[in-house]
């Protein structure tokens, strides 16, 4: 089956530690979306990229960072984590600017 | 200046009844909406969606209704069953936009 695949599920970090999370689409769609979402929140656009193309949202803070190295990966970076940046990371993707987007499962994010 | 509104967080329905959950939105450039369904610990899924030149779209049992007028759309679920538990988030785009604006969701609660 088609579908977003998010790596790891819960992923643990302390304070100020650097962390990676993945995510891969078998969809072959050309936008992957990065959200954040805290508890009973909207989900929040951090950035998206169409095809190659990196697009940061304004107010997404420079301790967050993205990478796509081809169409089926995208990773989320984050520099030094703070206590506020525990949340749930949602990858989504879509074919185009304004078609539905599918997510994948999230990662928990925790930070000790 | 939340542009998509879901005012009742939460909804209890006895199963086999008429689910109805409400969104309402300010941004008049919004012309294309969506219905998300999320279970805990897992990641959005798509459910139903609505342009704006249509005022109902139909798929089993949901029913997505938009009042273009009153900025207004709802989404119908007849009839309700324990499954169908979750927080439903609804979810706009403006005209040849990529971003998503999500409410905050709404949980529905099915007794049995």
């Amino acid at each position: 089956d088609a579908m977003v695949i998010q790596n790891p599920r819960y992923q643990v970090t302390q304070f100020g530690k650097p962390v990676t999370l993945s995510c891969s689409q078998t969809l072959n769609h050309n936008v992957m979306y990065w959200y954040q979402q805290k508890s009973s929140q909207a989900p929040k656009l951090l950035f998206h990229y169409y095809d190659k193309d990196f697009n940061n949202e304004a107010d997404t803070p420079d301790n967050f960072q993205s990478r796509r190295p081809n169409t089926s990966f995208c990773f989320l970076d984050i520099r030094s984590p703070g206590l506020g940046d525990a949340a749930m990371y949602l990858c989504a993707t879509s074919r185009d600017w304004g078609d539905e987007q599918y997510f994948g499962p999230g990662t928990r994010l925790t930070v000790t | 200046d939340q542009q998509v509104k879901q005012n009742s967080p939460s909804l209890s329905v006895q199963e086999g009844r008429i689910s109805i959950l409400n969104c309402d939105y300010t941004n008049s450039m919004f012309d294309y909406f969506l219905w998300y369904k999320k279970y805990p610990a897992e990641g959005p899924t798509f459910l139903i969606s609505i342009s704006s030149i249509k005022d109902k779209n139909e798929d089993g049992r949901f029913t997505v209704f938009l009042n273009k007028s009153a900025k207004h759309l709802s989404l119908h679920i007849v009839p309700s069953q324990p499954g169908d538990s979750a927080v439903y988030f609804c979810a706009a785009y403006g005209a040849g936009s990529y971003q998503l604006t999500f409410g905050k969701g709404t949980k529905l609660s099915v007794i049995p």
